[in-house]
């Protein structure tokens, strides 16, 4: 059974540093997805990741994916206060039509 | 507007009464899911949907229904709530299990 885990769960960063969220898999999942929710609100896709060494960037967000490593990251640069909001990813193994999120990463950008 | 709505957004009600929380998709999806989102717990999987008549259990399907009649709508119902189903709900889609799905507002559901 697939197991992923987010660290860290809470991150309160200064504007204009740069910071990694990871998110550990237990097994084989070679599809990995990062979500993002503002408080209140619902989930939006950010990135979906399908094979090893893929990276993907949108502004000032980073996601790469090593499925020998088992591990997908995060990279914020130079953060700023629209990014504050929760980070969640998400894995699936396969064609398996299940999928398991981790605990999510609250990201606290401060002035 | 490509939209996942569902109802009602929020619930208040008591033990043992019968509850079916809509949802429904405009975009023509195959895939379909209910989620539950506790703190501390990230998103639970509850039931996904592969198809129309296709439906299956996710992580944490005890105390639940569903069922996906069209392809456009998949409800859930909770036969008797119960003080332990109190979370926020939520349902999403996608064309293909292998896309990022679209999450729907959300339902926030208390159960007395």
């Amino acid at each position: 059974e697939l197991k992923v885990e987010q660290n860290p769960l809470f991150l309160s960063m200064q504007e204009g540093k740069n910071y990694t969220i990871y998110c550990d898999y237990s097994t084989t999942s070679d599809r990995l997805y990062w979500y993002r929710q503002d408080p209140g609100k619902s989930l939006e896709s950010l990135f979906v990741l399908l094979s090893n060494g893929a990276v993907k960037q949108e502004g000032r967000l980073m996601a790469s994916l090593d499925t020998k490593a088992r591990l997908s990251t995060l990279h914020i640069t130079a953060a700023v206060h629209d990014l504050s909001a929760t980070y969640f990813c998400a894995g699936a193994s396969g064609t398996a039509s299940k999928l398991t999120f981790g605990t999510g990463t609250r990201l606290q950008v401060t002035l | 507007e490509a939209q996942v709505t569902q109802n009602p957004r929020y619930l208040i009600t008591v033990t043992g009464k019968k509850l079916t929380v809509t949802c429904s998709q405009n975009m023509n999806h195959e895939y379909m899911s209910w989620y539950r989102q506790d703190p501390g717990l990230g998103l639970r999987q509850i039931y996904y949907s592969m198809n129309v008549e296709v439906t299956d259990k996710g992580d944490v399907p005890e105390g639940y229904k569903v069922s996906r009649k069209e392809k456009r709508n998949f409800p859930l119902i909770l036969e008797s709530p119960s003080p332990n189903q109190t979370s926020l709900y939520f349902c999403a889609s996608s064309n293909r299990v292998m896309e990022p799905q679209h999450f729907g507002d959300g339902t926030r559901l208390s159960i007395l």
